[in-house]
């Protein structure tokens, strides 16, 4: 069956410190990746998206992931997060449906 | 231009009970979906609707049925309510399907059965 795995679920940091949140997908065929966001309070909102091309893809507020096919990853990651970066992180992959992680809890402390 | 909308924002329900859940997309979408989100777990598909037609389905009893109106708005209503129903359901709008294009979530409606 189609699935995302996010293996972190709650990731604490200090402003400044640079984030990696590991995603893994299982689909063998062509996939589109996606990083959401929900901000406290707030609805899901895109972070970044892969559809083709350079699988190193930029995405808002400083943010990028990068799609290794042989090993159906696709990692968020931010070199220096803010305390802004407060939220949950849904990794999710669209076959003929989107699928999504089971999220990332974020913190970040002054 | 206004977000996705949806209504209520809360609702409470008993078990056995039906719920309907509506959703208005963003003006100019043409394609709604909706998931269940459980707490602590990432949103699941439910259903997606283009121009009108079913065009998706996830792992959902038929106790769970949608439809999308000329206007492109849905509703989703669920029959026999269980304990188990109890989560954030979240309308999600697009301008085409799913295949190619961003999709854009509303608020949620939070259900509670009791």
């Amino acid at each position: 069956a189609q699935s995302v795995s996010q293996h972190n679920h709650h990731v604490i940091l200090s402003e400044a410190a640079s984030l990696e949140l590991g995603c893994n997908y299982s689909y063998g065929g062509t996939v589109n990746l996606f990083w959401y966001v929900q901000y406290p309070g707030q609805h899901l909102q895109l972070l970044l998206k892969y559809f083709s091309g350079d699988p190193l893809v930029k995405g808002i507020k400083g943010f990028e992931a990068e799609f290794i096919k042989s090993k159906f990853s696709f990692n968020l990651r931010k070199p220096s997060v803010q305390w802004s970066d407060t939220a949950e992180y849904f990794c999710a992959v669209k076959t003929d449906k989107l699928i999504f992680g089971t999220g990332t809890r974020l913190q970040v402390f002054p | 231009d206004a977000g996705v909308t949806q209504s209520p924002t809360h609702l409470i329900k008993t078990r056995g009970q039906h719920v309907t859940l509506r959703c208005s997309p963003i003006s100019g979408h043409k394609s709604v979906s909706w998931y269940q989100q459980v707490l602590g777990q990432g949103p699941q598909f439910i259903f997606q609707y283009y121009e009108k037609e079913e065009r998706g389905r996830g792992n959902f009893p038929d106790r769970f049925s949608a439809r999308q109106f000329p206007n492109y708005s849905s509703e989703l209503n669920v029959n026999a309510l269980l304990l188990g129903d109890s989560a954030l359901y979240l309308c999600a709008s697009s301008w085409g399907g799913i295949a190619y294009n961003e999709q854009f979530f509303g608020p949620g409606t939070r259900l509670t059965v009791l």
